[in-house]
């Protein structure tokens, strides 16, 4: 499997706080992704980068933003946290070869 | 990217084969077939994936219609291991992992 790290796994942090969530890839793969993962809705795409400084909106991407300065980092980051905001965060990968994409550990985020 | 519609749950005896059906209608003529599995709450774990031949690996096999608004995910013995939620997506850069399968292997 693709080397694929996030970071923190597990963060608990109140309403109108700003919470980075990293993901690190040893790869080299050009695409990355961050998909948040709710009961009842499976996973559902936020935001991807198909290179550095290149980044693009899913279908939820309101009230988060990335950054891409390296290939093997992507940073989601929540300006200022709500409640609706809790959830399983996964990021993933892939070369662009084929998109079978790799998933990393997933951090779970509580925001209260 | 096109969208699959999947039943949310199927069991199957151990040590049967697991027939996963995935309806995906609206797929156009160069976005391929994929699919994963989830384990618990782990990250997704690919399987496989196909554009329009039938396509095996070690841990699955792939039926894709001919008009290839459908594909069938054939794990042919499953065992208890194979308890997962199967999701079946379409596209490329943008896709969508919608609800999926959850598949649970009986003894």
């Amino acid at each position: 499997d693709a080397g694929i790290t996030q970071s923190p796994r597990h963060k608990v942090t109140e309403t109108g706080t700003p919470v980075t969530l990293r993901c690190h890839q040893t790869e080299n793969h050009r695409y990355m992704y961050w998909y948040r993962q709710d009961p009842g809705h499976g996973l559902r795409l936020i935001h991807y980068s198909y290179g550095v400084k290149d980044t693009d909106k899913g279908e939820v991407s309101d009230g988060y933003s990335v950054s891409r300065s390296k290939t093997e980092d992507f940073l989601l980051t929540l300006e200022s946290a709500t409640s609706s905001q809790t959830s399983v965060y996964f990021c993933a990968s892939h070369s662009g070869s084929d998109n079978e994409q790799f998933f990393g550990p997933g951090t779970r985020l509580t925001v209260l | 990217d096109a969208k699959t519609t999947q039943p949310p749950s199927m069991d199957c005896a151990e040590g049967r084969a697991a027939n996963l059906p995935c309806n995906h209608s609206t797929i156009s003529g160069n976005e391929y077939v994929y699919w994963y599995r989830q384990i618990h709450s782990q990250g997704p774990q690919y399987i496989i994936h196909g554009l329009k031949n039938n396509e095996t690996n070690e841990m699955a096999s792939l039926i894709i219609t001919e008009d290839r608004k459908s594909s069938t995910l054939i794990l042919p013995h499953a065992t208890l291991r194979d308890t997962a939620v199967y999701y079946c997506i379409v596209g490329y850069q943008k896709v969508t992992f919608g609800t999926g399968t959850k598949l649970q292997v009986i003894p």
